[in-house]
């Protein structure tokens, strides 16, 4: 079935340091999504890329989706303590289903 | 501004007993959704549901669980049997619509705990 892959697992940085998370998916995407979840707390939607090598920003995040549809990364300048948490990509199954496919996600730990 | 809520935040219940999570989506969505995530794991999908039956279901989503909208605005999660498992935390999560292109809210969630 489809597998949807995240790496690193952990990251430790020093607040200021950038961080990047990979996502690779086994079968070619409509779209990717990607979400926050703050430690105990819910996953919260922040962004959706559809069109193939689509890149957008968000103040300091930045969100790439890959040429085949197939792999993803979020990028993070100059991390702050409000960063902390844990990142997901998630793919949906076909362009017709709500069903989403969530990678292991990467936890983001910012030291101060 | 809307939010999906669910109720109660944390369930303890004895293996074998039968627990119902309860969801209020945000009213104007038509699509609803369960997934679970075991400690320090990914999210599963379970479940969604549109126009009051199933759409699509995973494996984990075997005959102890079942959904449900009761009345217009409560969308719960019945599990017949629980097994120690089943022990995660589950969120109901909702959309305007079913296809891949609109972002799910998702509830604070309800842990679950079976001894």
């Amino acid at each position: 079935g489809q597998q949807v892959m995240q790496i690193p697992q952990y990251q430790h940085v020093q607040e200021g340091e950038d961080f990047t998370t990979y996502c690779n998916s086994s079968t070619t995407l409509s779209n990717i999504q990607w979400y926050k979840q703050r430690p105990g707390g819910h996953p919260v939607f922040l962004i959706q890329l559809v069109k193939s090598g689509e890149v957008k920003k968000q103040k300091r995040l930045t969100f790439q989706f890959g040429e085949a549809k197939k792999n993803s990364s979020l990028h993070i300048t100059a991390t702050q303590t409000t960063d902390v948490g844990t990142y997901f990509c998630a793919g949906p199954r076909s362009s017709n289903t709500g069903k989403l496919i969530f990678g292991q996600g990467t936890t983001l730990q910012v030291k101060p | 501004e809307p939010e999906v809520t669910q109720t109660p935040s944390h369930q303890v219940t004895q293996m074998g007993q039968e627990v119902i999570l309860r969801c209020v989506p945000i009213s104007n969505h038509l699509y609803f959704y369960w997934y679970r995530q075991i400690l320090g794991q990914k999210v599963e999908f379970l479940v969604s549901f549109y126009n009051n039956e199933i759409s699509e279901k995973s494996e984990i989503f075997d005959d102890q669980f079942s959904v449900e909208r009761p009345d217009g605005s409560n969308f719960t999660l019945k599990i017949r049997s629980t097994k120690l498992e089943d022990s995660a935390m589950y969120f109901c999560a909702s959309s305007i619509a079913g296809i891949s292109y609109n972002e799910q809210f998702f509830g604070p969630g309800t842990r679950l705990t079976v001894l």
